[in-house]
């Protein structure tokens, strides 16, 4: 399994971009990148994944190192609802294991 | 429409007892998973269920945790003789198929005292 390192915490002022990056230098040729974010006393939620090509959709926008051996999770404007623990996740195509790690905690100042 | 549901949102309980954890599934997931959260640490996988079978039971920590799935949909984590160790949050998912997309539940909080 890839290991995967990203920073403990991050801050961000409200209606901001914030970048949040993984670096995943182990990670195999077919491993997805997967994103979950979990907010205060919920469970984690899918934000996005992908393969090699940044991607796109509602929520954020993920761009990938041409070596993939490092991502980055874009929110466009940040919201006191994005204050979460973001994890990266690289995991096989085919997997259902997730490894979460420790995740980056975002705090958005209002 | 619904999520994944869990009940009880949390539960206190004394070392050495039994308790049962319920995941209610999104309808017409036919995978079920369930994950253990221990505070600042992320979740981490216990057990998948594809349909009824548990088709992998690797993340169990040992034989006091067991995990039934009898009609294909609602799960039930039971764990004999707790113990305070066991304390955490006790997270479900459900995906339409094995290998899509996890949605979690928000969780119970299990305290052992």
């Amino acid at each position: 399994d890839a290991k995967t390192t990203q920073p403990n915490s991050m801050e961000s002022n409200e209606e901001e971009p914030v970048h949040l990056p993984c670096n995943h230098s182990t990670i195999s040729g077919t491993d997805y990148i997967h994103w979950y974010r979990q907010l205060p006393s919920q469970g984690p939620e899918y934000v996005i994944h992908g393969l090699t090509s940044n991607v796109n959709n509602r929520m954020a926008s993920l761009a990938i190192a041409e070596d993939r051996k490092s991502s980055t999770l874009i929110l466009h404007r940040a919201t006191l609802r994005d204050a979460a623990v973001y994890y990266c996740i690289p995991a096989p195509s085919g997997t259902y294991k997730y490894i979460f790690g420790t995740g980056t905690r975002l705090k958005v100042l209002a | 429409g619904a999520g994944v549901s869990q009940t009880p949102s949390n539960k206190v309980t004394e070392k050495g007892k039994y308790v049962e954890l319920r995941c209610d599934p999104i309808s017409g997931h036919t995978a079920l998973y369930w994950y253990r959260q221990s505070l600042g640490q992320g979740p981490e996988f216990l057990i998948y269920f594809q349909g009824t079978g548990a088709a992998d039971d690797s993340g169990l920590p040992n034989d006091r945790f067991f995990a039934v799935r009898p009609e294909g949909s609602v799960s039930t984590l039971k764990i004999q003789r707790t113990e305070r160790g066991d304390s955490a949050m006790y997270l479900c998912a459900s995906s339409l198929a094995a290998l899509d997309t996890q949605y979690f539940g928000p969780g119970t909080r299990l305290t052992v005292l």
